[in-house]
């Protein structure tokens, strides 16, 4: 079946400029989550989306990140007034019962920022 | 809260010699635990998980990793590496209550000698 997809899979921008990510999880998935990944790390905890509600944004770096849900399917992370050290790979990941089964992660977003 | 630490940044092995990956947990639960693979360009792909079950954890491609919680190590082996391992290998962490976000450590990568 399909697993978890990511629109664009490559993203340059300008310092400044706002940028938007997809992500579609697999279907049946209520439980969504965002991570980032700087070169030379393991991902890092964003935010955790359980149905179209955000359970847990504490991941989320400053005001300028922010992610929907609207509908409990796909999420855009959204992010205002881009930085360099916004430069990183962007995952995302579904799961069916987070706690008994495991995340299946997309692909990733490389966000670049000039 | 938890946390992990993988021990080896970079590990090389020869074609069909025994793979050791380090991973040492900190958890106030009782730990689900993981191992994620990376390759290039690639998203990452779960190799194996402990819930809680048996302590030793049969995985995909030949690996297993083996629950101590007396060490708490969760250390990842095969016993005859092939050429195609070659990647970066992520240990997680997650707590059995709560969003069950993943906790990953900094990662390995690992290099097969022909």
């Amino acid at each position: 079946g399909a697993g978890v997809s990511q629109t664009p899979s490559n993203k340059v921008t300008e310092k400044g400029k706002y940028v938007e990510l997809r992500c579609d999880p697999i279907s049946g998935h209520t439980a969504l989550y965002w991570y980032r990944q700087s070169l030379g790390q393991g991902p890092e905890f964003l935010i955790y989306f359980q149905g179209t509600g955000a359970a847990d944004d504490s991941g989320l770096p400053n005001d300028r990140f922010f992610a929907v849900r609207p509908e409990g399917s796909v999420s855009t992370l959204k992010i205002q007034r881009t930085e360099r050290g916004d430069s990183a790979v962007y995952l995302c990941a579904s799961s069916t019962t987070p706690g008994v089964n495991e995340q299946y992660f997309g692909p990733g977003t490389r966000l670049t920022v000039t | 809260a938890q946390s992990v630490t993988q021990l080896d940044s970079h590990v090389s092995v020869s074609e069909g010699t025994p793979v050791l990956l380090r991973c040492n947990y900190s958890s106030s639960y009782s730990p689900s635990l993981f191992w994620y693979v990376q390759h290039p360009n690639k998203g990452l792909q779960l190799l194996l998980k402990y819930t809680s079950a048996a302590t030793l954890v049969k995985g995909i491609n030949g690996f297993e990793a083996e629950f101590k919680k007396s060490e708490t190590s969760f250390h990842l082996t095969k016993p005859s590496a092939h050429m195609s391992d070659a990647a970066e290998y992520f240990c997680v962490v997650t707590a059995t209550s709560g969003t069950y976000k993943y906790i990953f450590g900094t990662g390995t990568r690992l290099k097969v000698l022909a």
